[in-house]
């Protein structure tokens, strides 16, 4: 069974700080792992990743995907209020259709 | 395009009720899905269809049916609520193309008391 863990459960920072959000995976045949931000309602999607070692970069948030520690870490810089949500790792595997959500991690950012 | 939009928004259910909860995309995506998300917690996969008259079970189905007779709609059944089916419910779309990106509905908030 796939199973994906995200660290840490909730986080407060002050504006300006900078955050890594880690999430480890277990999976039989890795397709791709994705990261969503959820603020007050439904999750929007950040970033794709397949390839190890490759950063996708967007603004001040930032994400790498380490397998052959399974593992993600979605970094933000200089942050910002609006970067208080929830932000969500999930795994998807070759063989079926289906994302696999981690617990998430609820970022509050203080100004 | 409107997107995903589910109804109601929110709902109170009395124990041993039914509800079914809507689901719609105006975007022609063939695959849908069904979340639960209980609070603090991430998202449960429900149920999913990779097209009409197609679904299949996800990681918590019990308590639940869903039927997909048109590519648009996804109607989630809860047939007898229970305490334990507080939560908040989103439906999800994609492309057939696009494996990865899921477009989420704005939920439904969901209490059974």
């Amino acid at each position: 069974e796939d199973k994906v863990v995200q660290s840490p459960l909730s986080l407060v920072v002050h504006e300006g700080d900078t955050v890594t959000l880690n999430c480890s995976y277990e999976v039989t045949n890795f397709r791709s792992l994705l990261w969503y931000k959820q603020e007050k309602k439904a999750p929007t999607f950040l970033f794709m990743l397949t390839s190890s070692g490759i950063e996708k970069k967007s603004g001040r948030l930032s994400s790498i995907l380490d397998k052959k520690e399974l593992s993600s870490i979605l970094n933000i810089t200089a942050t910002q209020t609006g970067d208080s949500a929830i932000y969500l790792c999930a795994l998807r595997n070759n063989a079926g259709n289906m994302l696999t959500f981690g617990g998430g991690t609820r970022l509050m950012v203080k100004p | 395009n409107a997107g995903v939009t589910q109804t109601p928004k929110f709902r109170i259910l009395k124990i041993g009720q039914s509800m079914t909860l809507q689901c719609t995309q105006d975007m022609n995506h063939n695959y849908m899905y069904w979340y639960r998300q209980d609070p603090g917690m991430g998202l449960k996969l429900i149920y999913y269809s990779v097209g009409a008259g197609i679904t299949d079970k996800g990681e918590v189905p019990n308590g639940y049916n869903v039927s997909r007779s048109t590519t648009e709609d996804f109607p989630l059944r809860l047939e007898l609520a229970a305490p334990s089916q507080t939560s908040v419910y989103f439906c999800a779309s994609r492309e057939s193309r696009s494996p990865n990106e899921q477009f989420f509905g704005p939920g439904t908030r969901l209490t059974v008391l």
